[in-house]
């Protein structure tokens, strides 16, 4: 069974602060996926990310970026100086390599940035 | 422009009262799927189908019924069996295997 974890529940940061949210994952397999998903006060869920188990580099793109470490099975996503639109729900999410099943989703960290 | 639509955005239940919520998708995406997500929690699996005509049940079924008639559409119901079903439904599709799920606006349902 696959399982994730997002430890912070929520994290208000003040605006042009960096704040890293936390994701530790748990499988067995050795060919999946990991995910990051932005779920602003609208509701929908807005992809982000997508990462293979193969490829431990990080990314960046433009504020954002991902540590993906095998080692400690963790995804954890980094939004450097931060914005009051950064303000959402983030969900780090896994799923199995072949598996057209379904995520594993974590609970979410609720990000407030105040201005 | 090509996405998921919900409707309705917000629904209300009464008791006794089965209830279908709609999710069409022009994304020409094979696989669809329904989520619940409850205040504070992530998304859990209702059901999910890769083909026309075709789906199976997720991580909790018990209380929804879904049909796929069609490769656009994928409707939930929400029956009287769901003793609790106040909740935030999410519908997701993904045109293949490993691909990054793209989701719809999601639809607030309350008991009246």
């Amino acid at each position: 069974a696959q399982k994730v974890t997002q430890a912070q529940t929520e994290i208000s940061v003040v605006e042009k602060e960096d704040v890293t949210l936390d994701c530790v994952y748990e499988t067995r397999d050795t060919t999946y996926y990991l995910f990051w998903y932005k779920q602003p006060p609208s509701g929908e869920l807005v992809f982000l990310i997508r990462r293979n188990s193969f490829d431990e580099q990080n990314e960046i793109s433009g504020r954002y970026s991902w540590n993906f470490q095998k080692s400690t099975s963790s995804f954890n996503f980094t939004i450097t100086a931060s914005q009051v639109v950064d303000s959402a729900v983030y969900f780090c999410a896994l799923s199995i390599s072949g598996s057209a099943r379904q995520l594993t989703f974590g609970s979410g960290t609720q990000l407030t940035v105040l201005p | 422009d090509g996405g998921i639509t919900q409707s309705p955005k917000y629904l209300f239940r009464k008791e006794g009262q089965n209830v279908t919520l709609s999710c069409e998708q022009n994304l020409n995406h094979d696989a669809m799927y329904w989520y619940r997500q409850d205040p504070g929690q992530g998304l859990r699996l209702i059901y999910y189908s890769q083909i026309v005509n075709d789906f199976q049940k997720g991580d909790i079924a018990e209380g929804y019924s879904v049909s796929r008639e069609k490769k656009e559409s994928f409707p939930l119901t929400v029956t009287s069996a769901q003793k609790n079903p106040t909740a935030f439904y999410l519908c997701a599709s993904k045109v293949t295997v490993n691909q990054p799920q793209h989701f719809g606006d999601g639809t607030r349902l309350s008991i009246l």
